[in-house]
């Protein structure tokens, strides 16, 4: 079975300052990686995903994520945030050849000015 | 290209009634996957149906069902209401082979209220 881990339910940072958004998973297989935003009264958008290859995935809007094998992890990271970025952000594991996704419960990010 | 769509976007219910929901997935793609989220459980996995065939389930309640068309538009049925199913519902859809494979693309989702 996997599961993912987000161990902040809430990140509030001020425009233009950095963040990150820490996800752990757990899966006796390989993995797919995935991160989702979602904005009020949307569905899911994605951000980034790692398949396979270079650990430093590069997404929309800034956003990247590295891919840790050792420490099981998949953290986002975005150098200076954006009012825009206000949402709820949600890291995902899949195993390679399906589809179906194992989600966080999510990070909500709150950016203040 | 048209995304996935989800129709309809709101509806309220009573306990006891049936409600179906309907996914248009993005053109080409074959899988339909649908997805319950609350606040207190999240984001959960409800089923997948790829070539008119449900390929996945999740743990859900037989009151839960599901199905899908020959030119891939899939509806999902939840019979029987109860509060506790107020959710929204999403739907994702992906290609099956090729770059992207098994890549997620969701819908705005249908949000159910069940009074």
């Amino acid at each position: 079975a996997q599961s993912v881990t987000q161990l902040d339910s809430q990140v509030p940072v001020f425009e233009e300052a950095p963040v990150e958004l820490r996800c752990n998973y757990s899966s006796s297989v390989s993995v797919y990686l995935f991160w989702y935003v979602q904005y009020p009264n949307q569905g899911l958008q994605l951000l980034l995903k790692y398949l396979s290859g270079s650990t430093l995935v590069k997404g929309i809007n800034g956003f990247e994520a590295e891919f840790n094998k050792s420490q099981t992890s998949f953290h986002l990271r975005k150098p200076s945030v954006h009012i825009s970025d206000t949402a709820e952000y949600f890291c995902a594991v899949s195993s390679p050849g399906y589809s179906t996704l194992t989600f966080g419960k999510g990070t909500m990010l709150l950016v203040s000015p | 290209k048209a995304g996935v769509t989800q129709t309809p976007r709101y509806l309220i219910k009573t306990r006891g009634q049936q409600v179906t929901l309907s996914c248009s997935p993005i053109s080409g793609h074959r899988s339909v996957s649908w997805y319950q989220q609350t606040p207190g459980q999240g984001l959960q996995f409800l089923f997948e149906y790829f070539s008119e065939t449900q390929r996945n389930k999740g743990n859900f309640p037989g009151r839960f069902s599901g199905r899908q068309f020959s030119n891939s538009r899939s509806e999902m049925n939840v019979s029987t209401l109860e509060l506790g199913d107020s959710a929204l519902y999403l739907c994702a859809s992906s290609l099956v082979r090729g770059p992207g494979a098994n890549v997620l693309t969701f819908g705005a989702g249908s949000r159910l209220t069940v009074l």
